[in-house]
């Protein structure tokens, strides 16, 4: 089945210790996205990526990072994380990013900070 | 400015009665509308869409109404079962929102036995 993959589910990492999330698709998805979402909230766009062209929100933290190696891959490296980004970060994809286009989630990777 | 408005932060409907779940908007320019479900400790699921071209779609149980002039929108479950438990998200977006999806606050739907 395509589908939005995150690995991992869950990850658990010290205060200040740098942090890779990663997400793969079997969709052929040109655009990418990654959002953190707390609690029951709902999600935060953090940033895009339009195949390799990349588009950060505007008070997405200098902290966040992604890097989109190729189509079906997407990271989102947190350098330094604090307490307050404990949160689920979730990936998402949709075919060509217009206004009716439909985004698809992965299952999101759970961060926990100590 | 919440551009997106679910007002009722919880709903309880019994087990094979109808859910609704109501969203209300503020920018005219969104066209297209969406409805996410999601449990706990998962991402979001994509339930049902509509565009601003039309006023009804339906899948299965799901069926989402538009009403432009009001600018709201209602997403029907009928009958509601035990696994629509779960909290729903509207979502909307607009040909200016350079991708971004304009989400409201979610409504926690309990499905009673």
């Amino acid at each position: 089945d395509a589908m939005v993959i995150q690995n991992p589910r869950y990850q658990v990492t010290q205060f200040g210790k740098p942090v890779t999330l990663s997400c793969s698709q079997t969709l052929n998805h040109n655009v990418m996205y990654w959002y953190q979402q707390k609690s029951s909230q709902a999600p935060k766009l953090l940033f895009h990526y339009y195949d390799k062209d990349f588009n950060n929100e505007a008070d997405t933290p200098d902290n966040f990072q992604s890097r989109r190696p190729n189509t079906s891959f997407c990271f989102l490296d947190i350098r330094s994380p604090g307490l307050g980004d404990a949160a689920m970060y979730l990936c998402a994809t949709s075919l060509a990013g217009g206004s009716t286009d439909t985004q698809y989630f992965g299952p999101g990777t759970r961060l926990t900070v100590l | 400015d919440q551009q997106v408005k679910q007002n009722s932060p919880s709903l309880s409907v019994q087990e094979g009665r109808i859910s609704i779940l109501n969203c209300d908007y503020t920018n005219s320019m969104f066209d297209y509308f969406l409805w996410y479900k999601k449990y706990p400790a998962e991402g979001p699921t994509f339930l049902i869409s509509i565009s601003s071209i039309k006023d009804k779609n339906e899948d299965g149980r799901f069926t989402v109404f538009l009403n432009k002039s009001a600018k709201h929108l209602s997403l029907h479950i009928v009958p509601s079962q035990p696994g629509d438990s779960a909290v729903y998200f509207c979502a909307a977006s607009a040909p200016d929102s350079n991708y971004q999806l304009i989400w409201g606050a979610g409504t926690k739907l309990i499905i009673k036995p």
